[in-house]
């Protein structure tokens, strides 16, 4: 069974600087899907950036990024030029290719924008 | 504008009680989930269809069971609520198998 861990219960970050998430996944798959989600204090989880495995470009979403190692099977998220909206549980899921489109979370990282 | 919201967002019960926590979705998605989140564990699946008729337990089953009479809804049902269920539930759903899931905005529950 796949796997994902997130090893930072909480981060903080100056607003305006950048800071990075840690996400780490298990698999024995070639072809899969990774996500991080947001969710703020509403409850509400809103997509943030999907990549697809197979391709070997990181995907970018204005201020968000992510750095995807597959070899290393990692997946970090890099919010640049963060601010106070950017607070918030930030969730990393992984999602085989081939097996339904049953979503596998992390356990979250909490991110502390500072004024 | 189509959505998914779920009904009532938030619910107290005391255990042994049936609980029955709705999920509608407008988007006539194919793919329907229910998960749940507690500190520590993210999101949890617990249930998922793929159509009309169609149920799949997902890792943390027990104790819930749901059933799918039509495209827009998927009710969740806890037998005999167990204060180990007290979490926040979450229903997602997404129009086919390689498309992103969209979220409702949760149900607190908490069993007494």
């Amino acid at each position: 069974a796949q796997t994902v861990t997130q090893s930072q219960p909480e981060m903080s970050v100056q607003e305006a600087e950048t800071v990075t998430l840690s996400c780490t996944y298990d698999t024995s798959e070639s072809d899969y899907y990774l996500f991080w989600y947001k969710q703020p204090p509403s409850r509400q989880m809103i997509l943030v950036i999907r990549q697809e495995a197979y391709k070997q470009q990181n995907a970018t979403e204005n201020r968000f990024s992510v750095n995807f190692q597959k070899a290393a099977k990692s997946f970090s998220l890099k919010i640049s030029d963060s601010q106070l909206g950017d607070a918030a549980m930030y969730f990393c899921a992984y999602r085989s290719a081939g097996n339904g489109n049953k979503l596998v979370f992390g356990a979250g990282t909490i991110l502390r924008v500072k004024s | 504008d189509a959505e998914i919201t779920q009904s009532p967002r938030h619910k107290i019960t005391e255990t042994g009680r049936q609980v029955t926590l709705a999920c509608h979705q407008t988007w006539n998605h194919n793919n329907m989930f229910w998960y749940r989140q507690d500190l520590g564990h993210g999101l949890r699946l617990i249930h998922y269809s793929y159509g009309v008729q169609d149920t799949n337990k997902g890792e943390v089953s027990d104790g819930y069971s749901v059933s799918r009479s039509n495209t827009e809804d998927l009710p969740l049902t806890l037998e005999s609520a167990a204060s180990s269920q007290t979490s926040v539930y979450f229903c997602a759903s997404s129009r086919a198998l390689q498309e992103t899931q969209y979220f409702g905005p949760g149900t607190r529950l908490l069993v007494l």
